[in-house]
């Protein structure tokens, strides 16, 4: 069975700061991972996703992602976030074996400060 | 971009009754259906997954007799919590892929089921 963890369950940062997400899966074979963005009150909207080739993806919204292997982790990065980055961030993955299954993590809300 | 709307977005009703929840995918047809379930500062559970004229399948755990999936169209593919009870109020998400792989999913903006 395939799982996800994100460590951070709210992150409150100030403008301009640089944003780090983490996100660890656990599947024994390949996977595809995801992030998705929750703004207050809209649906779930895809970032990034990642399937195979190289392993740095970049988003929309200056939003990139990178995945390790080794570490079965796929952390979301952003150098400068804006107040409009106030949201919640979701990991997701799909292994190679669960059709179309994706299994979520636990969500990070993100609050930034003006 | 391809756009899912849910209806209603709230609703509250009284303890065994049914509530019916509609999905619809409005610029596309969604071959594939998906239905989850989010409980407060938790993260979105897979309820079952729907494909267009056939039975839904649902995830291990998830009673089939008390929530009814049916995806009779294209576009439409509805929930009804059948003999409600306060322990299934909870948000209800879906969402919709025209992607045989399901790789890419719309999500609509979830359904807020309160049952007193």
């Amino acid at each position: 069975a395939q799982s996800v963890s994100q460590h951070n369950h709210h992150v409150i940062l100030s403008e301009a700061a640089s944003l780090e997400l983490g996100c660890n899966y656990s599947y024994g074979g390949t996977v595809n991972l995801f992030w998705y963005v929750q703004y207050p009150g809209q649906h779930l909207q895809l970032l990034l996703k990642y399937f195979s080739g190289d392993p740095l993806v970049k988003g929309i919204k200056g939003f990139e992602a990178e995945f390790i292997k080794s570490k079965f982790s796929f952390n979301l990065r952003k150098p400068s976030v804006q107040w409009s980055d106030t949201a919640e961030y979701f990991c997701a993955v799909k292994g190679e074996t669960s059709g179309s299954r994706l299994t979520f993590g636990e969500g990070t809300q993100l609050t930034v400060n003006p | 971009g391809a756009v899912v709307s849910q209806h209603p977005s709230w609703v509250i009703c009284k303890s065994g009754t049914s509530v019916k929840i509609e999905c619809r995918s409005l610029d596309f047809q969604a071959t594939t259906m998906f239905w989850y379930r989010q409980f407060p500062k938790q993260s979105l559970m897979l309820m079952a997954t729907s494909n267009e004229g056939s039975k839904a399948t649902y995830e291990q755990g998830v009673e089939k007799d008390k929530f009814l999936i049916n995806h009779a169209s294209l576009t439409l593919s509805t929930l009804t919590v059948t003999s409600a009870h306060p322990e299934d109020s909870s948000f209800y998400i879906c969402s919709a892929t025209d992607d045989p792989r399901g790789d890419t999913q719309y999500f609509g903006p979830g359904t807020r089921l309160t049952v007193l």
